[in-house]
């Protein structure tokens, strides 16, 4: 069974800090996905990485893959209210279901 | 793209009744997936759909779990005799499958069921 855990599950920091938060597994992905999740709403895509290494820039919000394709890490800069939500890391086996991770609840404070 | 559609967006009903939730995927879209997503953990696979063809259900998805896609378009998940646990957030997915790319699921808002 491919599990994915993620760290940490909680983080609370002020508005225009900088953050971390990392996926990881035993298993090797051929893709891992990012998504955030509002509360009662679905999850909504963010990136998806597929090459071992790479490195991917959404804005404020840096993506990487590890290079054995094992793991994974978001990384904010200068977080924003906006930014408040849970992310999700999902891993993908191939053609089929995502595995996703616990989670990272994350809130920023004003 | 913008993700699937689902309705209703609540159900609340009673244990023992059964109930049924509806997937529209994004329009062209061959593959449809349902997860369910319980408070505090990630979406959990359940089933999913190439087309019409149902090609893969989880251990999750116990003999009370029905789910159909007729027309390979939308497609239906019915519960039967519910249960307290059955309480969840019920997510659709699609995608346009490709061979040898990968496949980027775009999620519905879900259903959020409550068992009374």
């Amino acid at each position: 069974t491919q599990l994915l855990e993620q760290s940490p599950q909680f983080l609370s920091i002020q508005e225009g800090e900088n953050l971390t938060v990392y996926c990881n597994s035993s298993s090797v992905f051929s893709s891992l996905q990012w998504y955030r999740q509002e509360p009662g709403e679905g999850p909504v895509l963010l990136v998806t990485v597929v090459t071992g290494g790479e490195v991917k820039k959404l804005k404020r919000l840096t993506f990487q893959f590890g290079d054995a394709r094992k793991d994974s890490s978001l990384h904010i800069t200068a977080a924003q209210p906006g930014d408040t939500g849970l992310y999700l890391c999902a891993g993908g086996g191939g053609n089929e279901k995502l595995t996703f991770g616990t989670g990272t609840r994350l809130t920023i404070i004003p | 793209d913008t993700g699937a559609s689902q309705n209703p967006r609540h159900k609340i009903t009673k244990r023992g009744q059964n109930v049924t939730f509806r997937c529209d995927p994004i329009s062209e879209h061959n593959r449809l997936y349902w997860y369910r997503q319980t408070l505090g953990q990630g979406p959990e696979f359940l089933t999913y759909f190439q087309n019409e063809a149902q090609l893969e259900k989880s251990r999750l998805l116990s003999d009370r779990f029905s789910a159909e896609r007729p027309k390979g378009s939308f497609s239906t998940l019915e519960i039967q005799r519910t249960e307290q646990g059955d309480s969840a957030m019920y997510l659709c997915a699609s995608s346009f499958f490709v061979l040898a790319s990968t496949d980027t699921q775009y999620f519905g808002p879900g259903t959020r069921l409550t068992v009374l």
